[in-house]
């Protein structure tokens, strides 16, 4: 079985560019989340979509939006790149959107912003 | 705001030692708590965790969750180097479809 892919796996932007990160959940899920792990900090929750609907976002500006598609694949969208959106971008995906669902990761889209 | 803390921060054993991390969470509406590996880029998942007192276990690992004291811990008994990464305690509560992660364990594990 696939896992979870993401694309590119490295994305050099400047400041002022839009970025577009992609994802593909395991085949059968429906749920995508989006985190952000800058260096030296810990994963930080971006957005969750669920059947086509963004169901949740965690503390990121609106320049931080995306969508997820009739396939459930999902982009994230990052507008007028500052340097410090520089990080490693992870998409995972599980079952449904239920809390106790187990989410599996893809490995990342890394984001460097000159 | 929901709150998930882990420690140490890093450990560095050697391999055959035995090791504890610590994960404390203040998560409001609690529902799971699960526990990621997370060598290179992705996490992995280690163990899902709902009820107190119940061990899980997988080879050398094994985990605990004690809903009462807000805490759960991780085992790694017998360490060998691929055991070396970053170990990430999770909460999902509050807000749903949400998860809160801690800053991570660093594990090192020499030969």
């Amino acid at each position: 079985e696939a896992g979870v892919t993401q694309s590119p796996t490295h994305l050099i932007k400047t400041r002022g560019q839009q970025a577009t990160l992609r994802c593909s959940p395991i085949s059968g899920h429906t749920s995508v989340y989006w985190y952000q792990q800058a260096l030296g900090l810990g994963l930080q929750f971006l957005l969750w979509y669920d059947e086509g609907e963004e169901r949740n976002r965690g503390n990121f500006p609106p320049r931080f939006s995306g969508r997820q598609f009739p396939n459930y694949s999902s982009e994230l969208n990052v507008n007028a790149l500052e340097l410090e959106d520089s990080a490693l971008y992870l998409c995972a995906s599980s079952l449904g959107g239920m809390l106790l669902e187990t989410q599996y990761f893809g490995p990342g889209t890394r984001l460097l912003v000159l | 705001e929901d709150k998930v803390v882990q420690s140490p921060l890093s450990l560095v054993v050697h391999e055959g030692d035995t090791v504890t991390l610590n994960c404390s969470y203040e998560v409001t509406n609690f529902r799971s708590l699960l526990w990621y590996k997370q060598e290179k880029k992705a996490p992995t998942f280690l163990f899902m965790l709902t009820s107190s007192g119940i061990e899980k276990k997988s080879g050398r690992l094994s985990s605990i969750l004690d809903k009462k004291e807000l805490f759960s811990i991780l085992n790694i008994t017998a360490t060998q180097t691929g055991d070396s990464a970053v170990y990430l305690c999770v909460s999902g509560g509050t807000s749903y479809g949400k998860l809160t992660f801690g800053q991570g364990t660093i594990l090192t594990v020499h030969p």
